[in-house]
């Protein structure tokens, strides 16, 4: 079966930055699309942008650009996301899903990232 | 900026049918959209409901379904259970890989 399983949650101070790891299984890693979608506290879900595993290939939201990088491992099939200068706006709970058909199917669990000084 | 909008909130009685919305601020959502309907409950990850307008995932329930309505997605509930209490986001593509979620809408069953 398909499963996303992510890093644990990070306490980083502001100006830091931030990687997120999501490893999956159960499924062709490079066959699909990833998504990265955050969720501030009591907020709605954010599209950040999505990496082709087989290329490496990437769009980012226009929010993030400049701030945002995917990447990916495939011998480990695992895709990561790493946000700079963070910000205490960037508290947030961050998601992978991965994509089928341009959309996210399958969700990671998802990981609390706390900025604060 | 685009902007998606769905109701804030929406109440509906157990057994009984509602319909969501979802509107984008560049004019009607079109199947070329490709809109995705996504339900999140407290403390959960979203789990995808409907793709490409109307095409429900193996594991949606029947009693979920979506379309076009004058302009709009549309996420329709007939035959409504407590446990369908939950938000809802819709998702639209905009071309060049930008997809913009909903504000969401919290479905509360009463």
């Amino acid at each position: 079966q398909v499963q996303l399983v992510q890093s644990g949650a990070e306490v980083k101070k502001p100006g830091a930055s931030v990687k997120v790891s999501c490893k999956t299984s159960g499924y062709t890693f490079t066959g699909y699309y990833m998504h990265w979608v955050r969720q501030a506290p009591g907020q709605g879900l954010e599209w950040m942008g999505r990496i082709n595993p087989n290329s490496g290939g990437t769009d980012y939201a226009q929010k993030f650009q400049g701030r945002v990088t995917m990447t990916r491992d495939t011998s480990i099939s695992t895709a990561y996301m790493e946000l700079s200068r963070l910000r205490s706006d960037d508290t947030a709970v961050y998601y992978c899903a991965r994509d089928n058909g341009g959309m996210p199917d399958y969700w990671g669990q998802g990981t609390l990232v706390t900025v604060s000084s | 900026q685009t902007v998606v909008t769905q109701e804030p909130s929406l109440t509906v009685s157990p057994g009984g049918t509602v319909t969501l919305t979802c509107a984008s601020s560049t004019g009607a959502v079109t199947s070329g959209y490709y809109p995705n309907w996504f339900q999140q409950k407290p403390g959960q990850a979203p789990r995808a409901l409907i793709y490409s307008t109307s095409n429900k995932h193996s594991w949606t329930p029947a009693r979920f379904s979506g379309s076009l309505l004058g302009g709009k997605a549309a996420l329709t509930l007939s035959g409504v259970q407590p446990e369908d209490e939950a938000e809802y986001y819709c998702l639209l593509y905009y071309g060049g890989g930008q997809l913009v979620f909903g504000g969401g809408t919290k479905l509360t069953v009463l």
